[in-house]
């Protein structure tokens, strides 16, 4: 069966610092994998996806990025960290053109101070 | 632009009773919808979904009802549980987009 990790479960970060969020996918070849976040009382909002290694889309202009370095790896970063940037991250996979369906991740939970 | 919308950020049910959760759209391209259910600090569970070329699906005690004239679909719970408690977001996509676009949920409350 497929599992999705994702990694810290929880930080706490001051503004200005770095970021770097990871996410992996076990059981399943060329997922989909996707970035979204979650503001406080706000919906899921899409940051980013992918088809494929290398292959990056960007929904929203941000101070945020992502890499996809390997076929099952998805990684969120950040050169400086913004007080805005504070939310709920959660990682998700989806069998790509076989299934509309998503399938997250536990989430982190961002923090910055 | 929202795409997706559910009007009702919140929804109180006594235990037992049917829960009824409404979603609405406006792209007419959308042709398959899901219902995701999310707890606090956790990622979003897949509940269920319907296809365009159906106005109904059954899983159990969740069914969705897809009125497509209405642009408007609806995810029933009966009878409602105190772990039904949580928050509810309604999904939708068309062929050949690797996206959902999420409505901006509700919380469901099951009161014992």
């Amino acid at each position: 069966s497929q599992t999705i990790h994702q990694w810290p479960a929880t930080l706490v970060q001051p503004v200005g610092s770095p970021l770097s969020l990871e996410c992996t996918v076990e059981g399943t070849s060329n997922p989909n994998l996707y970035w979204y976040r979650q503001a406080a009382g706000r919906g899921l909002q899409l940051l980013f996806y992918s088809v494929g290694i290398g292959q990056i889309s960007s929904e929203v202009p941000q101070n945020l990025s992502a890499s996809r370095p390997q076929d099952r790896q998805f990684i969120l970063s950040s050169k400086k960290l913004l007080l805005s940037d504070s939310g709920f991250y959660l990682c998700a996979w989806s069998p790509g053109t076989v299934s509309y369906e998503q399938y997250f991740g536990p989430g982190t939970r961002l923090t910055v101070t | 632009d929202q795409q997706v919308k559910q009007n009702s950020p919140s929804l109180s049910v006594q235990e037992g009773r049917i829960s009824i959760l409404n979603c609405d759209y406006t792209n007419s391209m959308f042709d398959y919808f899901l219902w995701y259910k999310k707890y606090p600090a956790e990622g979003p569970t897949f509940l269920i979904s319907i296809s365009s070329i159906k106005d109904k699906n059954e899983d159990g005690r969740f069914t969705v009802f897809l009125n497509k004239s209405a642009k408007h679909l609806s995810l029933h719970i009966v009878p409602s549980q105190p772990g039904d408690s949580a928050v509810y977001f309604c999904a939708a996509s068309h062929f050949g987009n690797e996206k959902l676009t999420f409505g901006t949920g509700t919380r469901l409350t099951i009161i014992p």
